[in-house]
């Protein structure tokens, strides 16, 4: 297998219920992103991990937590969202962050319903 | 911040029509990266072209960094073009890939 993958591909979930997005990168990479894709919005940066270490958080609310156990694995913890959270979520890998000419190589995202 | 404003935001052509679409930017950018969403939402990279001109197949893409902005050619399209197309730059300011709003193409059979 190669490439970015993601799991599940989509997910339905009420505002109590907890659950979580994962993400595994096979490219060797170093640096692990989540973006959020809602409709008519260009792409959000949410987090970034570099070498398991988190770099940056776009000031994205409390109730969304990453979890980056090594650099080829990236979770995203979801509990108590709000409809408004409905999206696709995109995980994306590169070999470094904050490197102006690193190429991101997305996954095929997660589309979420939140009811 | 910078702005990424792309047009047209939407285009639709028959197959076999040629089609550019264009990504206008605000401020000096260090990368530039044209993508190609499928309607099942995966992100391909197509070109890293901060300045210049590349080409691959059907696809071609230039940018003109002194002027900010930069084209994307699709010539001879092809039903598998549909999707949305992304432009994404990178700058010294905001330290990250930020996005254009899209161009979504549909080529009609």
């Amino acid at each position: 297998e190669t490439g970015v993958t993601q799991t599940p591909r989509h997910l339905v979930m009420g505002m109590t219920n907890k659950k979580s997005l994962k993400c595994e990168q096979h490219l060797g990479h170093n640096a692990m992103y989540w973006y959020k894709q809602s409709a008519k919005k260009p792409l959000e940066l949410m987090f970034v991990y570099n070498f398991k270490e988190q770099t940056e958080n776009n000031s994205v609310p409390s109730r969304f937590s990453p979890e980056c156990p090594n650099s080829s694995h990236l979770f995203l913890h979801l509990h108590t969202l709000q409809p408004e959270d409905s999206a696709l979520y995109l995980c994306a890998s590169s070999s470094l962050a904050g490197g102006y000419q690193e190429t991101q190589y997305f996954g095929p995202g997660t589309r979420l319903l939140v009811l | 911040g910078i702005q990424v404003e792309q047009s047209p935001p939407d285009l639709i052509l028959q197959e076999g029509a040629n089609s550019t679409l264009r990504c206008n930017f605000s401020d000096s950018v260090n990368n530039l990266q044209w993508f190609h969403q499928n309607p099942w939402g995966q992100l391909i990279n197509l070109f890293y072209i901060p300045s210049g001109t590349k080409q691959n197949g059907r696809l071609s893409a230039t940018t003109v960094a002194t002027e900010r902005y930069s084209l994307l050619y699709i010539s001879s399209s092809q039903t598998t073009d549909s999707g949305v197309y992304f432009c994404a730059v990178w700058t010294q300011g905001a330290q990250k890939l930020v996005f254009g709003q899209g161009t979504r193409l549909t080529i009609n059979p």
